[in-house]
């Protein structure tokens, strides 16, 4: 069974801080991507990474995949009380790619 | 153009009656995905629809759930008999075709008192 297990499950943090997020699995994905979700909203993509080692940069925000394809992180430089959110994970069913299974979640609070 | 529209946005109900939950997906997509998401955690795939191919009900969790997709557009799913483990918000997203990435609702808030 393909599981996408994230770390840490809650993070509160001061704004100014740095902070990083991690999606890790035993399997190895063909992609994976990062969602944001604030309250009483749906998911919001923030990046895909293909690439195995691959980093993406939006912003203040630091993407990579690992090597191996099996895990990413997510770093936040000088958090803003605007990252709060649920950060998820997600990556295609092995053989069914149009498919996605989504990680456990980060819950991170920002606090001005 | 709009997004992902959901109705109704909350629905509380009694255990054991029938609830509809609505999804219009934007317009041109021919890919649409229901999950589910209990409280704080992540999201549950449900079923997904591409076309005019038979939908992948894999992810259906009983044979109390069921979902359609009229003319290749709007959504419905259906819960029979509800139950109180049946409560969490029901999320649809749309995407433009194979591979490429979700465009999601703000979800259906579902309470099974």
């Amino acid at each position: 069974t393909q599981l996408l297990e994230q770390s840490p499950q809650f993070l509160s943090i001061q704004e100014g801080e740095n902070l990083t997020v991690y999606c890790n699995s035993s399997s190895v994905f063909s992609s994976l991507q990062w969602y944001r979700q604030e309250p009483g909203e749906g998911p919001v993509l923030l990046v895909t990474v293909v690439t195995g080692g691959e980093v993406k940069k939006l912003k203040r925000l630091t993407f990579q995949f690992g090597d191996a394809r099996k895990d990413s992180s997510l770093h936040i430089t000088a958090a803003q009380p605007g990252d709060t959110g649920l950060y998820l994970c997600a990556g295609p069913y092995r053989g069914a790619t149009n498919k996605l299974i989504f990680g456990t979640g980060t819950l991170l609070a920002v606090q001005p | 153009g709009a997004g992902v529209s959901q109705s109704p946005s909350n629905k509380v109900t009694e255990k054991g009656k029938d609830v509809e939950l609505r999804c219009d997906p934007i317009s041109g997509h021919t890919a649409l995905y229901w999950y589910r998401q209990s409280l704080g955690q992540g999201l549950e795939f449900l079923i997904y629809f591409q076309g005019n191919s038979a939908p992948d009900k894999s992810g259906l969790p009983s044979d109390r759930f069921s979902a359609e997709r009229t003319g290749g557009s709007v959504s419905t799913l259906t819960i029979q008999r509800t139950q109180q483990e049946d409560s969490a918000v029901y999320l649809c997203a749309s995407s433009p075709g194979q591979g490429t990435p979700l465009h999601f609702g703000n979800g259906t808030r579902l309470t099974v008192t």
